[in-house]
C-alpha cells in the first residue's frame, strides 16, 4: 500500500493558463475524491467518483474545472482559464467503500500568479 | 448549510499530558464522523473514526467520544508527544462528502 499520490506537488501558472493535476489512488480503492483546501481553512469537497462515473460535483466546481477518471484508476483534474481566486491546494482521496475512511494524497499546491 | 466546527482553533499542551479536542456537528443526519490530522505542507492523515450507532472508540492513544444528544464529538490523545504537534480536523458525513470544520492547531512542549 503506497498511499495515495499526486502530482506535481507545486504549481505555478500564471492567471489565464490551463494546468492539470493527477491523482494515483490506492489501488483497490474503486471511490476518488477531489477537495479543495485553502489557508487555514478545512478541505471542501469538489467531486467523486466511483469506478468511472463521477457520481456528484459540489456548486464550488465551476464550468472551469473538469475531472476525469477514465479507466476507473488514476484520476485528473483539469482547471481552464485559471484565476487568482484558484490558488489552493488540490487534494485528492480515495477510499475502499461508502463509509469507509478517505484516504488523502499530499496535495498540489496551485500558486496563481 | 450544514458545518462542522471546533471549539477552539488553538491548544497548547506538556509533553506527556493528555490532550482533548472538541468538535461540534450541526447534521443530525450525519451516520459517520473521522479525526484527521495535518502536518504542514501535508495531507490530511486519519486518525480514527466511528460510526453513530457508537458512543466510543479507542485506537492507540487515541480515543473518540460521540454524543449524539449534543451533537459533540472530542478526540482524546494520551501522554501527548512533540510529534502530535499538527491540526486536527473532525469531519462528518451525511452523504457522500466529507465535511471539515476549520481545525484545531496542537501545540505540544517539551
Amino acid at each position: 500500500d503506497t498511499g495515495v499520490s499526486q502530482n506535481p506537488r507545486h504549481k505555478i501558472t500564471k492567471r489565464g493558463q490551463n494546468v492539470t493535476f493527477r491523482c494515483d489512488p490506492i489501488s483497490e480503492h474503486n471511490r476518488l475524491y477531489w477537495y479543495r483546501q485553502t489557508l487555514g481553512q478545512g478541505p471542501e469537497f469538489l467531486t467523486y467518483f466511483q469506478n468511472e462515473a463521477q457520481l456528484e460535483k459540489s456548486r464550488l466546481l465551476s464550468d472551469r474545472f473538469s475531472a476525469e477518471r477514465p479507466k476507473g484508476s488514476f484520476s485528473t483534474l483539469e482547471i481552464q482559464r485559471t484565476e487568482q481566486g484558484d490558488s489552493a491546494m488540490y487534494l485528492c482521496a480515495s477510499s475502499s467503500g461508502v463509509s469507509e475512511p478517505q484516504h488523502f494524497g499530499d496535495g498540489t499546491r496551485l500558486s496563481i500568479l | 448549510g450544514e458545518s462542522v466546527g471546533l471549539h477552539l482553533p488553538t491548544l497548547s499542551v506538556q509533553e506527556g499530558d493528555n490532550s482533548i479536542i472538541n468538535c461540534a456537528y450541526s447534521n443530525s443526519a450525519s451516520d459517520y464522523f473521522i479525526w484527521y490530522k495535518q502536518e504542514s505542507g501535508k495531507g490530511p492523515q486519519f486518525i480514527i473514526d466511528i460510526r453513530s450507532n457508537m458512543d466510543k472508540r479507542q485506537g492507540q492513544r487515541v480515543t473518540v467520544l460521540l454524543n449524539k444528544t449534543v451533537k459533540h464529538l472530542s478526540l482524546q490523545i494520551a501522554a501527548t508527544q512533540p510529534g502530535d504537534s499538527a491540526v486536527y480536523f473532525c469531519a462528518e458525513k451525511a452523504g457522500t462528502a466529507l465535511i471539515f470544520g476549520k481545525g484545531t492547531t496542537l501545540s505540544v512542549s517539551s
